[in-house]
């Protein structure tokens, strides 16, 4: 079992969708939960930490479930910048090193 | 004003050779990381140093040997390149070992092709 798994995709949505992405972990005493996004040829780059009460930054929105060991991310009103590979990622096993999902891929259609 | 610069951006190679790539971050951080991403987009630790000590080396062949000459720099030189050491090389810095619930800042990435 892979450490972080998410759904790769793609997810084809219309612009003003809302859309959501899960990912599962495998490590229990994960501690830190993040998302990260990273466009086409480009870096990763952290869209929003994940807190134990959920938290919303502006259309995007983060719920963490320790018990069911899920982390999930929602999307409002889609806007075609908001196209890109999103990355599920938690502090893995050693030193709190980061370990990624393999991504979700999100494409907003106009 | 780049926060985590690699050089160079592409490199394109024959086997057998052997070729660097440089990190140097100018955020204050005190730890560093060599990532890699495949073909399939996974992203992989490979290394990680604190203040120019090594932390993290995981599974990855003796043909890769990771400098950091000061906390500021994290090299990566690679010995008798193979087809299959083509990837994105990703290097990143964080505050302090561990993610601190900063995460991590990532440099632009390195795309090294093998031929």
């Amino acid at each position: 079992r892979k450490e972080v798994e998410q759904d790769p995709g793609p997810f084809n949505v219309p612009e003003g969708a809302t859309v959501a992405f899960n990912c599962t972990y495998s490590n229990s005493a994960s501690q830190s939960f993040f998302w990260y996004r990273q466009d086409c040829r480009k870096e990763p780059k952290l869209l929003m930490s994940v807190y134990s009460s959920g938290n919303e930054d502006g259309r995007f929105t983060a719920q963490l479930n320790r018990a069911s060991q899920y982390i999930s991310l929602l999307i409002r009103d889609s806007k075609l910048s908001d196209s890109a590979t999103y990355l599920c990622v938690v502090n893995g096993n050693a030193g709190n090193m980061l370990t990624f999902g393999g991504g979700t891929r999100l494409m907003v259609k106009p | 004003d780049t926060a985590v610069s690699q050089t160079p951006k592409y490199l394109v190679t024959q086997m057998g050779n052997d070729k660097s790539i440089k990190c140097e971050q100018n955020l204050g951080h005190d730890t560093m990381y060599w990532y890699k991403q495949d073909s399939k987009k996974f992203l992989k630790i490979m290394f990680s140093y604190n203040n120019k000590e090594l932390i993290i080396n995981e599974t990855v062949p003796n043909r890769f040997s990771p400098k950091s000459p000061d906390k500021a720099h994290l090299n990566l030189h690679i010995n008798s390149l193979e087809l299959g050491d083509s990837a994105v090389y990703f290097c990143a810095s964080s505050p302090r070992r561990g993610p601190t619930g900063y995460g991590y800042t990532f440099g632009s990435g390195t795309r090294l092709t093998v031929v």
